[in-house]
């Protein structure tokens, strides 16, 4: 089984500044895993993925996040936020080797960014 | 570029009522997942469909059931609804040639009075 744990639920930050939200997983075989965000009332837009290869992925807004496997993270950054930042952020992980044609998500709790002018 | 649809998007109903949600995948997405997000929590996993067969099952409760099309759209039926049904069901698709990039639509808000 897999499990995502996301350390903080809410961060809140000052446009321009730097920021780092925190991914922890756990499971026993390789992953592939994902962050995406959402925008109050809207669905979720992938941002970025990690699949297999360089270990640092870049996404869509600046976004960027780092695979560590030795300590089994996936934090997400941003060297400069903006207002429009302001979203929920949810890590995921899939398994690759799970059974069916089609392989589900799991997420984290989520993390609130806030960012204050 | 076509992006997931769902309708409706905002569903009001009583309880022991019947809600039925359709989705309407990415030209070509072979693959329809169906995701439910309660109110402050992370989407849960309720159910996933590949080439209209059910590839994938979460933690769909007994009363709701769903089902993939010739025309690969998707409906999830949920009857004798309850208070804790409220929640923004998500569905999703992706193609079985590039899985990993899963497209969310923008979710159906289910309202049980």
């Amino acid at each position: 089984a897999q499990s995502v744990t996301q350390l903080d639920s809410q961060v809140p930050v000052f446009e321009e500044a730097p920021v780092e939200l925190r991914c922890n997983y756990s499971s026993s075989v390789s992953v592939y895993l994902f962050w995406y965000v959402q925008y109050p009332n809207q669905g979720l837009q992938l941002l970025l993925k990690y699949l297999s290869g360089s270990t640092l992925v870049k996404g869509i807004n600046g976004f960027e996040a780092e695979f560590n496997k030795s300590q089994t993270s996936f934090h997400l950054r941003k060297p400069s936020v903006h207002i429009s930042d302001t979203a929920e952020y949810f890590c995921a992980v899939s398994d690759p080797i799970s059974s069916g044609s089609a392989r589900q998500l799991t997420f984290g709790s989520g993390t609130q960014l806030t960012v204050l002018p | 570029a076509a992006g997931v649809i769902q309708s409706p998007r905002h569903l009001i109903k009583e309880k022991r009522e019947t809600a039925t949600l359709k989705c309407y995948p990415i030209p070509r997405h072979d693959t329809v997942y169906w995701y439910q997000q309660g109110p402050g929590q992370d989407p849960q996993f309720l159910i996933s469909f590949y080439e209209k067969m059910q590839s994938d099952k979460g933690s769909i409760p007994d009363r709701f059931s769903a089902q993939q099309f010739s025309d690969y759209h998707s409906e999830l039926n949920m009857s004798s609804l309850e208070l804790g049904d409220s929640a923004l069901y998500f569905c999703a698709s992706s193609s079985s040639s590039q899985w990993n990039t899963i497209y969310f639509g923008e979710g159906s808000w289910l309202t049980v009075v």
